[in-house]
């Protein structure tokens, strides 16, 4: 069963928008949620990663949002270009077991 | 500094083979990480290595599956008896002390099983 939920599937925005990719999980064991990045042929790279402890962390124009109650979190891309183009995972962890999402495929539109 | 390499980057073997996939690790880390990836999803956990000892192997699909890591460093995953079902990505990734340090990631080894 898919410890961690990934929507939507594809992603298309113009250059500009707001890309928003959202998660959800069950475990409340999980204590540290990353998100990666990955361009074909490569393995995924770290974005950006929250604990639950605090409900928004940005780091540039990557921002989480985390809702602990919901048991949710999301992804917004500020300003998108067409070199973020990549397809997208979430992931959950407790201790060094990590579930990762089913990704989203993100086109950016020049 | 070197990342994360994994040999070959493709394999291409028959249905009842053996193959091994090889993942070295950036210098110095202590913990490394091989996934599965099928087309269309995510990288599913298979084992954790802390050093030389696997510290979790709880991802390994079965016992065709095996890893070692003899010296703490480069790692190998050995598939016994493929199936057509084994066909995918394989990812190595390294972390320089585990838990929720990032993270690295090789490119993956290709593996197709006809």
């Amino acid at each position: 069963q898919q410890q961690v939920k990934q929507s939507p599937q594809s992603l298309i925005v113009q250059k500009g928008g707001i890309p928003i990719i959202n998660c959800a999980y069950e475990n409340t064991a999980f204590d540290y949620f990353p998100w990666y990045q990955q361009f074909p042929g490569k393995g995924p790279a770290l974005l950006i990663a929250i604990r639950p402890d605090v409900s928004e962390k940005k780091e540039g124009r990557f921002t989480i949002s985390f809702n602990k109650s919901a048991k949710q979190f999301s992804l917004h891309i500020m300003d998108s270009q067409p070199g973020d183009s990549a397809t997208y995972f979430c992931a959950a962890s407790s201790g060094n077991q990590f579930y990762f999402g089913t990704g989203t495929s993100l086109t950016v539109i020049p | 500094g070197a990342g994360v390499s994994q040999t070959p980057s493709n394999k291409v073997t028959e249905k009842g083979k053996y193959v091994e996939l090889r993942c070295d690790p950036i210098s110095g880390h202590t913990a490394l990480y091989w996934y599965r990836q099928s087309l269309g999803q995510g990288p599913e956990f298979l084992i954790y290595f802390q050093g030389t000892g696997a510290a979790d192997d709880s991802g390994l699909p079965n016992d065709r599956f095996f890893a070692v890591r003899p010296e703490g460093s480069v790692s190998t995953l050995k598939i016994q008896r493929t199936e057509r079902g084994d066909s995918a990505v394989y990812l190595c990734a390294s972390s320089l002390l585990g838990g929720a340090g990032e993270q690295f990631f090789g490119p993956g080894t290709r593996l197709t099983v006809l």
